[in-house]
């Protein structure tokens, strides 16, 4: 059972390239969600997801594109990167909306801009 | 709005000392609160959790209990081990369907 898989693990981008974060969760979760880790300030929601076709913004979504197409798979587009955006980000998913469930996490990706 | 505060670290402790991390929250209504865990170069992970005023979550030796008259739910160990080094994230569960953590605290154990 592999959970919650993140591609890359690191990544390098100069500013104003694009790229793709890759998520992708085999548990059947209707759930998945975005956060980004920055130092002191814990995770942050970036974008989330309640179903396939269905996404919201969360606290800090500007300069991010998501889509949910199917149910396993929750990609997050950076349009044109920016030094702030140098940041681990980390993929999540829940069985659940409710409060009773927690979620499973990816390892993240280490993301530098430059 | 909702929010989650917990104790600044680095917190570094003896191997076998008792711990606590302080979290206090606010929130409307009875939200669930949660503990998770991150060890280096890993994402996070649901350490325990309590959906409701004076419950106690726990898991691995670590408690936590809901007290909706403090709004806290401190983070607590009998004894550590070195391997309990970590940074751990309080949680609570507000509406919309978002979890919103604090901080982080670090725990550094010596042997």
């Amino acid at each position: 059972n592999a959970g919650v898989t993140q591609t890359p693990k690191f990544q390098v981008l100069k500013t104003g390239q694009s790229m793709t974060l890759q998520c992708a969760q085999d548990m059947n979760h209707e759930y998945m969600s975005w956060y980004r880790q920055d130092p002191g300030m814990g995770l942050r929601l970036i974008h989330y997801s309640v179903g396939a076709g269905i996404t919201d913004q969360g606290e800090v979504p500007n300069g991010y594109n998501v889509s949910r197409s199917t149910t396993e798979d929750f990609p997050l587009r950076l349009l044109s990167a920016a030094p702030s955006q140098t940041s681990v980000y980390f993929c999540a998913s829940s069985q659940g909306f409710s409060g009773g469930y927690g979620y499973t996490f990816g390892s993240g990706t280490r993301l530098t801009v430059v | 709005g909702n929010s989650v505060t917990q104790m600044e670290g680095p917190v570094t402790l003896s191997e076998e000392a008792f711990l606590t991390i302080n979290c206090t929250y606010t929130a409307t209504g009875y939200p669930s609160l949660f503990w998770y865990v991150q060890y280096p170069g890993e994402g996070l992970q649901l350490l325990l959790k309590a959906t409701k005023a004076d419950d106690k979550g726990s898991n691995k030796g670590f408690e936590a209990t809901y007290r909706k008259e403090t709004t806290s739910f401190h983070l607590e160990k009998g004894s550590v081990q070195v391997s309990d080094s970590a940074v751990y994230f309080c949680a609570l569960y507000s509406s919309a369907s978002k979890i919103i953590f604090g901080s982080g605290t670090r725990l550094s154990i010596r042997p």
